[in-house]
């Protein structure tokens, strides 16, 4: 069975570029889930995906972050313009429902912003 | 609020030593789970174990255990006869289920350091 797959790896973008984030989650997993991690420090979730719709994205900069997931698969996170304090590794995890509690991470997207 | 609290920052230790990795939380709610994921040097954050708040049972699995006291709020790790390859960062998490969606949240983690 296929990980969580996330591209890309590493990107390097000066303060105010803007930048975006694919996460293909495990086939048939219901919930899809962005967390942001900044060096030294736990996951902190930027958004919560049920399906398609939006469940909790209480902690996301809505100013400048936005992300989707067309057709409940596929999702994509952005940020526009970055922040040097964007810096961080994004990880995206994916899990069968909102009740399972085992969420399947993927290697995550490494931003550093200049 | 959920709260996480690994006081551990860092630990080192040489191989073979055991090695008991702590974590606090805090919650309102009677009903949550509790999770322990080992982040290795890859970045991919993976699961160890889930425990729900009603199963206070000590778990163990090969070198592991695990140590679940609601009465001090804790659900510590233990690592017997450690290795090598036990080197990673550990984040204890909590989840709760709040209007129907599970919130999980993180502590700071603990680097572990197995040193040959």
């Amino acid at each position: 069975e296929a990980g969580v797959a996330q591209s890309p790896r590493y990107k390097i973008i000066e303060k105010r570029q803007s930048v975006a984030f694919w996460c293909n989650p495990i086939s048939g997993h219901a919930t899809l889930y962005w967390y942001q991690q900044i060096l030294g420090q736990g996951p902190k979730l930027l958004i919560q995906f049920q399906n398609n719709g939006v469940v909790d994205d209480s902690q996301l900069p809505k100013d400048r972050f936005s992300a989707e997931r067309l057709k409940g698969v596929d999702s994509t996170l952005k940020i526009q313009p970055a922040k040097l304090e964007d810096s961080a590794v994004y990880l995206c995890a994916s899990s069968l429902g909102s009740y399972t509690g085992e969420l399947f991470f993927g290697e995550g997207s490494r931003l550093t912003v200049l | 609020a959920q709260k996480v609290t690994q006081a551990q920052t860092e630990i080192s230790v040489v191989e073979k030593e055991d090695v008991t990795l702590d974590c606090v939380y805090e919650t309102r709610d009677t009903t949550y789970y509790l999770f322990w994921y080992k982040q290795p040097p890859s970045g991919e954050l993976v699961f160890l174990i889930r425990r729900n708040s009603f199963d206070e049972q000590n778990e163990i699995s090969g070198r592991y255990s695990w140590n679940f006291q609601k009465s001090t709020s804790s659900f510590n790790f233990t690592i017997t006869a450690s290795q090598v390859v036990d080197s990673a960062v550990y984040f204890c998490a909590l989840s709760e289920v709040i209007q129907g969606a599970q919130k999980l949240v993180f502590g700071q983690g603990t680097r572990l350091t197995i040193n040959p």
